[in-house]
């Protein structure tokens, strides 16, 4: 098993361009979720998904978007990239809400 | 307030020595709680999760304190191999809360 793969590792964008971060999971987890970290803040909930086609709005929401077509795959993208968007990005999948999250080992994405 | 808080440390303490964190959640309705620890510029890795009774993993022992809304993490005999920052979330799912983070170092 892979466990939760993410692409790329790193990026820079500019400010105003749009960009997808993959994630995939080959655990058959129903649940997905997206999350960003930044220095001295703990991890923050952007979006998550409780099964294919299912999608809800975390913590912080503004500025990124998200689909699950199928149970392995959770995109997420940024429509117009700001410096605000400058973070480490990790994915994570779970078995149900009772259990421990995995994830990714995380994008850094730079925004100038 | 943060919805959890722990104290960001550094802790730095030599080998063999006893640790202990503290986590506090301001969610009384939270169903699931847990301990990760995140080595520098890595994934999150679960340690444990915390149960209403307490539990202990080797050295490790989790303590969850529901009337004063906080957990706790206890390392004994610290290994070198410990020195990580250990994440403190409080759950469900759909609301999962990341505390920032409580630094240690463990020193030969």
């Amino acid at each position: 098993n892979a466990g939760v793969t993410q692409t790329p590792k790193f990026q820079v964008l500019k400010t105003g361009q749009s960009m997808t971060l993959q994630c995939a999971q080959d655990m058959n987890h129903e649940y997905m979720s997206w999350y960003r970290q930044d220095p001295g803040m703990g991890l923050r909930l952007i979006h998550y998904s409780v099964g294919a086609g299912i999608t809800d709005q975390g913590e912080v929401p503004n500025g990124y978007n998200v689909s699950r077509s199928t149970t392995e795959d959770f995109p997420l993208r940024l429509l117009s990239a700001a410096p605000s968007q400058t973070s480490v990005y990790f994915c994570a999948s779970s078995y149900s809400t009772r259990y421990e999250q995995y994830f990714g080992p995380g994008t850094r994405l730079t925004v100038t | 307030r943060k919805e959890v808080e722990q104290d960001p440390g550094p802790f730095n303490v030599p080998e063999g020595a006893t640790v202990a964190f503290n986590c506090t959640y301001s969610n009384s309705a939270s169903q699931s709680f847990f301990w990760y620890r995140q080595d520098c510029r890595k994934e999150p890795k679960l340690l444990m999760s915390v149960y209403s009774s307490g539990n202990e993993d080797g050295r490790f022992t989790a303590q969850l304190n529901r009337a004063s809304q906080y957990i706790s993490l206890l390392i004994r005999d610290s290994k070198l191999s410990d020195s990580a920052t250990y994440l403190c979330v409080v759950g469900p799912y759909n609301d999962m809360r990341f505390g920032a983070g409580t630094r240690l170092t463990v020193k030969p």
